[in-house]
């Protein structure tokens, strides 16, 4: 059973460009979320995506915007680079079993780990 | 407002001995709690949860919590340490059952010595 996948692993990008990041959820969960861990801090919540909409957003700006594809796979863009949002990019899937996309245990990929030069 | 506060920001230990890894927290609601660890280059595993059933929870690999609401706390231990213990430990707290938001410690960094 897989668990959750991330790609790509590393990416360096310069400040004022444009960064796609891509995560597949695990088996049968259906709700993806995205966290920002800067070196040596504890992980901020972006946002979470269920049946394909953002349900929850974090303190993060319009620069951060993201999808969810009907197989539930997501993507986070990141618009306007900033040399601050280097950092460790975590997805993490979930099951939400019932309405209103609230899940419990959040399960989480080996992260892409974006520099920002 | 919820936080999560991890007491120690290091904590070293020998091998063979107990681990104390303390946490705080503070939600105005009824939360979840848990504790993700994580491997140097390597993404967050749950190590165990609390959900409002025992107050004592019991984890992966040997770790268990207590969960004590009139000290707001959620400490993890461990009996006896182990050389692969050694990384970085988060306390978590989901404040609400109508959130997916995790609100998350510090982090813990464990260093076990021989």
């Amino acid at each position: 059973d897989a668990g959750v996948t991330q790609s790509p692993t590393h990416l360096i990008k310069t400040r004022g460009q444009q960064v796609t990041l891509r995560c597949s959820p695990k088996s049968g969960h259906d709700t993806v979320s995205w966290y920002q861990q800067a070196l040596g801090q504890g992980p901020q919540f972006i946002f979470q995506y269920y049946e394909e909409e953002e349900r929850q957003r974090g303190n993060f700006p319009d620069r951060f915007s993201g999808h969810q594809f009907p197989n539930y796979s997501s993507e986070l863009n990141v618009n306007a680079l900033l040399l601050g949002d280097s950092a460790l990019y975590l997805c993490a899937s979930s099951w939400a079993p019932g309405s209103g996309g609230v899940t419990d245990t959040q399960y989480f990929g080996p992260g892409t780990r974006l520099t920002v030069l | 407002a919820q936080s999560v506060t991890q007491l120690d920001s290091h904590v070293s230990v020998s091998e063979g001995t107990p681990v104390l890894l303390r946490c705080n927290y503070s939600s105005s609601y009824s939360p979840s709690l848990f504790w993700y660890v994580q491997h140097p280059n390597k993404g967050l595993q749950l190590l165990l949860k609390y959900t409002s059933a025992a107050t004592l929870v019991k984890g992966i690999n040997g770790f268990e919590a207590e969960f004590k609401k009139s000290e707001t706390s959620f400490h993890l231990t461990k009996p006896s340490a182990h050389m692969s213990d050694a990384a970085e430990y988060f306390c978590v707290v989901r404040p609400s059952s109508n959130t997916g938001k995790l609100i998350f410690g510090q982090g813990t960094t464990l260093q076990v010595k021989p």
